[in-house]
């Protein structure tokens, strides 16, 4: 089956740095997402990942690894407006979506 | 960036009402539109895929004839519930993918059946 694993709580402190984890089993990969979520909103698109490396964006960073089936997001110079889920997803060979059950980030002061 | 919008952005109805949702994509063509359901704390739930002048594909356990989906145009397709009851009262979130990569995501309809 399909599958992807995310943490589903983290704790990190403002003004700090804070690194997601993605790893995904999927039939198929054509790009990896990064979504993040603030309560009671739709998701916001973050970042797009299709070959090995690092794509970095302000002070959100995105890295895949294909070999491994594995992704981090991280995110430097934590603000409390950061504190939301942050969901992993793959697109498969069909080009279908598989999404992560997200990651809920707690951003303490 | 790409701007999805949808409407209303709230409804409550009464149990037996249908309930139609739109969702348009305002800067961009949208061959693919896709609906979400997410109840609270959980997951995105894909519940359809919407291809303009085709019909759409559903996912396992959705139900076609509660949730009529329409996509006309490459800027709108509707999601219909049909006879909602209290179940179905979630917040539901379309997104339309501009070309093969990136979806975008609406701000999402909360739905309340009383």
């Amino acid at each position: 089956g399909q599958n992807i694993d995310q943490p589903t709580e983290m704790t990190a402190t403002e003004g700090a740095i804070v690194q997601i984890n993605c790893t995904y089993q999927t039939s198929g990969f054509n790009g990896l997402f990064w979504y993040q979520q603030h309560a009671g909103e739709a998701p916001t698109f973050l970042s797009y990942n299709v070959l090995d490396g690092l794509e970095e964006k302000g002070r959100f960073s995105s890295f895949l690894s294909r070999s491994k089936g594995y992704s981090y997001l991280l995110l430097k110079e934590l603000q409390m407006k950061d504190s939301a889920s942050y969901l992993c997803a793959v697109k498969d060979s069909n080009y279908q979506l598989i999404w992560g059950a997200g990651t809920k980030l707690i951003i303490k002061p | 960036g790409a701007v999805v919008s949808q409407h209303p952005s709230w409804v409550i109805c009464k149990s037996g009402t249908s309930v139609k949702i739109e969702c348009r994509s305002l800067d961009f063509q949208a061959t693919t539109m896709f609906w979400y359901r997410q109840f609270p704390k959980q997951s995105l739930m894909l519940m359809a895929t919407s291809n303009e002048g085709s019909k759409a594909t559903y996912e396992q356990g959705v139900e076609k004839d509660k949730f009529l989906i329409n996509h006309a145009s490459l800027t709108l397709s509707t999601l219909t519930v049909t006879s909602a009851h209290p179940e179905d009262s979630s917040f539901y979130i379309c997104s339309a993918r501009d070309g093969e990569v990136t979806q975008y995501f609406g701000p999402g309809t909360r739905l309340l059946v009383l």
